[in-house]
């Protein structure tokens, strides 16, 4: 079943402690990419990812980091996470440019205490 | 720089159209504009996208305005499932979206 897997679904943290959310597609996708929602601001896109090596900064980047070493995966990585990091997250995976169709996770509820 | 502005909330009855309205004033040349609707506790899911034509798709149809400023999401018969909050998205060909706010649609019985 062609799907997009994000690991954990649900996290409580404390400020400050390192933490990543994986995401991993089947789908031998080109294109991934991350997504913040928050209540009264929508999806916001936090980086996204061409192909493996290529990332580029979303409209909210500040505080997170990727990497994209492998085709299929794209984590999310807070170093020092924020009680303002605390939202749903999604990651979606497409094939490349502009026209593919964008498969979404079923999203990462993160707290940050 | 770009964006989408979108109606907070529409409603609709049953089995009756539903037109929702998009804004993209600042659309580029290359944009494509894309409807993805999301369920409650689910992420988003894949309606319909196009570039300058009108389309079609078993879900819904997209018609585009002739200067791109604009398109409109039609469902030809609402139905109770279609209850959702649907966005309107401005895709680039260097891998950036541009969201809308989304417009909640309430599908009443």
């Amino acid at each position: 079943e062609a799907q997009v897997t994000q690991n954990p679904r649900y996290l409580i943290t404390v400020t400050g402690k390192k933490l990543t959310v994986t995401c991993s597609q089947n789908m031998n996708h080109e294109y991934m990419s991350w997504y913040r929602q928050d209540p009264g601001l929508g999806l916001r896109q936090i980086y996204y990812s061409m192909n493996v090596e290529v990332t580029d900064k979303g409209d909210v980047p500040e505080g997170y980091k990727v990497s994209r070493k492998e085709k299929r995966n794209f984590p999310l990585i807070l170093e020092s996470p924020s009680p303002n990091q605390t939202s749903l997250y999604f990651c979606a995976s497409s094939t490349g440019g502009e026209v593919g169709e964008l498969f979404f996770g079923e999203g990462s509820r993160l707290t940050v205490l | 720089d770009a964006k989408t502005t979108q109606p907070n909330s529409m409603e609709s009855n049953e089995e009756e159209p539903v037109h929702l309205p998009c804004n993209h004033s600042t659309i580029s040349g290359t944009d494509y504009i894309h409807w993805y609707r999301q369920l409650p506790s689910q992420g988003p899911e894949y309606v319909i996208h196009g570039l300058t034509s009108n389309v079609n798709n078993r879900m819904a149809s997209l018609a585009i305005a002739e200067d791109r400023k604009s398109s409109t999401l039609i469902l030809h018969r609402a139905t109770l499932r279609d209850a959702a909050v649907y966005y309107c998205i401005l895709r680039r060909n260097t891998g950036k979206l541009i969201f809308g706010q989304g417009t909640t649609l309430q599908v009443k019985p």
